[in-house]
């Protein structure tokens, strides 16, 4: 059974930068057949995909328009999870922040707990 | 404003069969395959339907997914008030090179 166990902090200020860490259990990070992603949510924007990490013979990563100039997703095959830093970060990006699995039928099926990120002074 | 389009709400008395849509185009549902998720407050979505049409296991086979061209849905049987939740579409779309989700429907058990 995969297991998706989020960390970081709930406050961030404006202009910082949003840093949380995805921890996997029952899968691994490298995994050819899978793939890791972070989604957020809030009532103004809803579901949306920030962007994911994922090996095949070698590391890639897509991120979403919305946020490119911003984000980075890094593994960290050691510990066997992965990571989400946002930059210069504002209150648009108050919302709750998911990882995620995208397993090898396309299926988003492993999802973790969320956390809700504020961002304010 | 959702690049997958559902509508807000739908609802049902228990025992009867509700069906909720979801528009995309051709470069997401037209072209890949569409998940189905349930979510209650506080709680992260639950895949309930993923490659159009397969239920991973555990999920009751009272939900069942359809897709045709441009478009999908979501069939629930038997409607029970579990049932009620947030109901989300999701698909990869080829042009944004990223996932797509609908807004989400409100399913109300009366």
């Amino acid at each position: 059974q995969v297991q998706l166990q989020q960390s970081g902090p709930g406050l961030v200020k404006p202009s910082q930068t949003l840093s949380l860490t995805c921890a996997i259990s029952g899968d691994s990070v490298s995994s050819n057949r899978a793939a890791w992603h972070w989604i957020r949510q809030s009532p103004s924007r809803g579901l949306e995909w920030l962007g994911r990490t994922y090996y095949r013979s070698k590391w890639y990563n897509n991120y979403a328009v919305s946020v490119k100039s911003r984000i980075t997703i890094n593994p960290d095959t050691s510990k066997n999870q992965f990571s989400l830093q946002l930059n210069s970060v504002t209150p648009e990006d108050t919302a709750v922040y998911y990882c995620a699995r995208v397993g090898q039928h396309g299926e988003l099926d492993y999802w973790g707990q969320g956390t809700l990120v504020t961002v304010s002074s | 404003q959702s690049v997958l389009t559902q509508p807000p709400s739908a609802s049902g008395t228990p025992g009867q069969r509700v069906t909720i849509s979801c528009s995309g185009s051709s470069s997401n549902i037209g072209s890949n395959t569409v998940n189905w998720f349930q979510q209650l407050p506080g709680t992260a979505p639950k895949l309930l339907i993923y490659n159009n049409n397969q239920r991973p296991s555990g999920v009751p086979d009272r939900f069942s997914g359809s897709k045709s061209g441009t478009s999908a849905s979501l069939a629930i049987s038997g409607l029970q008030s579990e049932d009620e939740a947030d109901h989300y579409c999701a698909a990869w779309d080829d042009s944004l090179k990223g996932w797509v989700f609908g807004g989400g429907t409100k399913l109300t058990v009366l």
